[in-house]
């Protein structure tokens, strides 16, 4: 089994940076995915880590350490649209040889002019 | 335009009677999965399926059944339904289990 953890919520400016963090137990880690999710919509792909270090892409950036069980999302620039419910998934190989996913409880995201 | 479909994207029924969530994918993905969302508990995996004729149990599986026979189908099965299945459910899709997953738009079902 897994767990998951980040902060429930987290409020920042327009123009601004926030990091949002992730960390998990895993038995079997086998890569680290960063969902965004509008209210009322579906989660959409972000990120995807494997390997320890930084992912970038474009104003979004991910990283990794598996040593400490920990990620981050890191938004740049921030734009209101921005302003959303961000998820963390863990995948586990420890599932009979199957790498399934599992979701944190996600962070909602604020954004203010 | 690749795409999850998922149907109906509202409904509201009575305990007790049967219903079917459908689920296509049009991007040949062996893998689709089934979660639901609860206010404060995040995306719960009900069941998932690695290829045709596979299906196994996910974080929640009490309550529903799948199926895929199939590539492209993955139906939810809600056999007698209760108000704790009342939720907001979204098929998924990907090349592999440990691929990034395609969401459907959401189904929100209301058991009353």
């Amino acid at each position: 089994g897994q767990n998951i953890d980040q902060p429930t919520e987290m409020t920042a400016t327009e123009g601004a940076i926030v990091q949002i963090n992730c960390t998990y137990q895993t038995s079997g880690f086998n890569g680290l995915f960063w969902y965004q999710q509008h209210a009322g919509e579906a989660p959409t792909f972000l990120s995807y880590n494997v390997l320890d270090g930084l992912e970038e892409k474009g104003r979004f950036s991910s990283f990794l350490s598996r040593s400490k069980g920990y990620s981050y999302l890191l938004l740049k620039e921030l734009q209101m649209k921005d302003s959303a419910s961000y998820l963390c998934a863990v995948s586990d190989g420890a599932t009979g040889g199957s790498y399934i996913p599992t979701f944190g409880r996600g962070t909602s995201l604020i954004v203010h002019p | 335009e690749a795409q999850v479909t998922q149907n109906p994207r509202y409904l509201i029924t009575v305990t007790g009677k049967k219903l079917t969530v459908t689920c296509s994918q049009n991007m040949n993905h062996e893998y689709m999965s089934w979660y639901r969302q609860d206010p404060g508990l995040g995306l719960r995996q009900i069941y998932y399926s690695m290829n045709v004729e596979v299906t196994d149990k996910g974080d929640v599986p009490e309550g529903y059944k799948v199926s895929r026979k199939e590539k492209r189908n993955f139906p939810l099965i809600l056999e007698s339904p209760s108000p704790n299945q009342t939720s907001l459910y979204f098929c998924a899709s990907g090349r592999g289990s440990n691929q990034p997953q395609h969401f459907g738009d959401g189904t929100r079902l209301s058991i009353l």
